[in-house]
């Protein structure tokens, strides 16, 4: 149980078009759904938590209009790159909480922006 | 603001070694820790949970502690194997229901 899947698992974009990356928990309920962002050799960072049926909250220095997150449902999260331009290059994770316990991740979405 | 430190940056050895990785953070009032496994390209795959009030979790050749009042936490290899071979992150929790706060990893090699 607790699987968390994301989709699509890469895209390649050119610059300016607005890219859809979605996360799915898939056996359970998650009330709240986390994105990270990854920077090659570098750690994960938190971008912004998403709660089912309410405003995302952003991370310092995470522009909102650029990266929405719409978390309609208690089983889905979509993360919205728009205007994507190259230094928006990442590996996006998201990961859903089952429970205020434990995390469970997604496998990850690598983007790149031509 | 919590950080999140490990060291070594990066460590290789010797299939059969027994190995130490560490992790510490700034805040001691954490909810959990956990550590977790990273491949090249890959997401994350979840090794041990902690919740503040243990000391230590096992799972088959892994150990790990928590040190929670000197904010401190290790995680012992047993016998390492070139399959072993990634990046190990350790996150802490602040308060139940919130992210996760990574360091920035341990590279493992290990040598056949």
């Amino acid at each position: 149980g607790a699987v968390v899947s994301q989709h699509p698992s890469w895209v390649i974009c050119k610059s300016g078009t607005s890219v859809k990356i979605e996360c799915r928990s898939l056996d359970f309920q998650a009330t709240t759904m986390f994105w990270y962002r990854q920077f090659p050799k570098q750690s994960l960072m938190l971008m912004a938590t998403s709660n089912e049926g309410s405003k995302a909250t952003y991370e310092q220095g995470v522009e909102k209009d650029k990266f929405l997150i719409n978390h309609a449902s208690l089983t889905l999260s979509t993360l919205t790159v728009t205007s994507a331009h190259p230094e928006d290059s990442s590996f996006y994770i998201c990961s859903a909480s089952r429970n205020l316990d434990e995390q469970f991740f997604g496998p990850g979405t690598r983007l790149t922006v031509l | 603001k919590q950080e999140v430190t490990q060291i070594p940056a990066a460590l290789s050895v010797p299939e059969g070694e027994n190995l130490v990785l560490n992790c510490s953070f700034t805040d001691s009032a954490i909810y959990n820790l956990q550590w977790f496994r990273q491949d090249p390209g890959k997401g994350l795959t979840s090794l041990l949970l902690i919740q503040s009030s243990q000391r230590e979790q096992t799972s088959g050749r892994l150990n790990a502690s928590l040190d929670k009042s000197s904010g401190r936490s290790t995680l012992y290899i047993a016998a390492s194997q070139p399959g072993d071979s990634a990046t190990y992150l350790c996150a802490v929790v602040g308060q139940a229901g919130t992210a996760l706060i990574f360091g920035k990893g341990t590279t493992l090699s290990v040598s056949s």
